[in-house]
């Protein structure tokens, strides 16, 4: 089956504008994470969906960030009024159930240039 | 606070020249321990999990071991295309993943 499909694959924005990125996680999988990569730094955790319960945004950044998952799948990533700071790679994952040592699968990411 | 850290930050080795990468970890009550690797332009692809202190699992030339404050992945008899990042993370009580900064393993032939 397909793997973790994000869109774009990469986006160049000018500061001040708002972007979306979009999350396909694996069919069937419940539990929906978002990581951003900057250079040099670990992933960072941002949010986290699982099944229909209150997701938990506690590594969103600012009010700037927001992320909804509609109909328990695919999920949209929105930053408002860009930073240079923002300039990330944005990582997606799934996993099957969201429990302790479940598998989080990664798609390849966006890789978002704001300038 | 949880807290991951990967040495070295950089390995370059000669085709055929084990070693071992570590990641150091520190966490309230850890419920897995994964090893991710992680190829440019690409997202981590998942390795291995280990659970307890003690626990390894090996995979081709990759070798994970864990202990209550490390975790080791032993690369042996490397070749050229086992060169990417390799990312450790920690899960613990929620269902995030901190992960350290990473070891680039570059392999010459």
């Amino acid at each position: 089956g397909a793997g973790v499909s994000q869109s774009p694959s990469n986006k160049v924005t000018e500061k001040g504008k708002d972007v979306e990125l979009r999350c396909d996680p694996i069919s069937g999988h419940t539990a929906l994470y978002w990581y951003r990569q900057s250079l040099g730094q670990g992933l960072e955790f941002l949010i986290y969906f699982q099944g229909n319960s209150a997701p938990d945004k506690s590594g969103l950044p600012s009010d700037r960030f927001s992320a909804e998952r509609t109909g328990g799948s695919v999920s949209t990533l929105t930053i408002q009024r860009t930073q240079q700071e923002d300039s990330a790679v944005y990582l997606c994952a799934s996993s099957l159930g969201g429990g302790p040592g479940d598998i989080q699968y990664f798609g390849a990411g966006t890789r978002l240039s704001v300038l | 606070e949880d807290q991951v850290t990967q040495s070295p930050e950089a390995l370059r080795l000669q085709e055929g020249e084990s070693s071992s990468l570590n990641c150091s970890y520190t966490v309230s009550g850890l419920r897995g321990l994964f090893w991710y690797r992680q190829d440019p332009g690409k997202g981590p692809e998942f390795l291995f999990t280990l659970y307890s202190a003690g626990e390894e699992k090996e995979k081709e030339r990759l070798k994970a071991t864990l202990t209550k404050k490390e975790s080791f992945l032993h690369i042996t008899a490397p070749k050229p295309e086992d060169s990417a990042t390799y990312l450790c993370a920690v899960q613990a009580g929620f269902q995030k993943l901190v992960f350290g900064t990473g070891t680039r393993l570059l392999v010459s032939p």
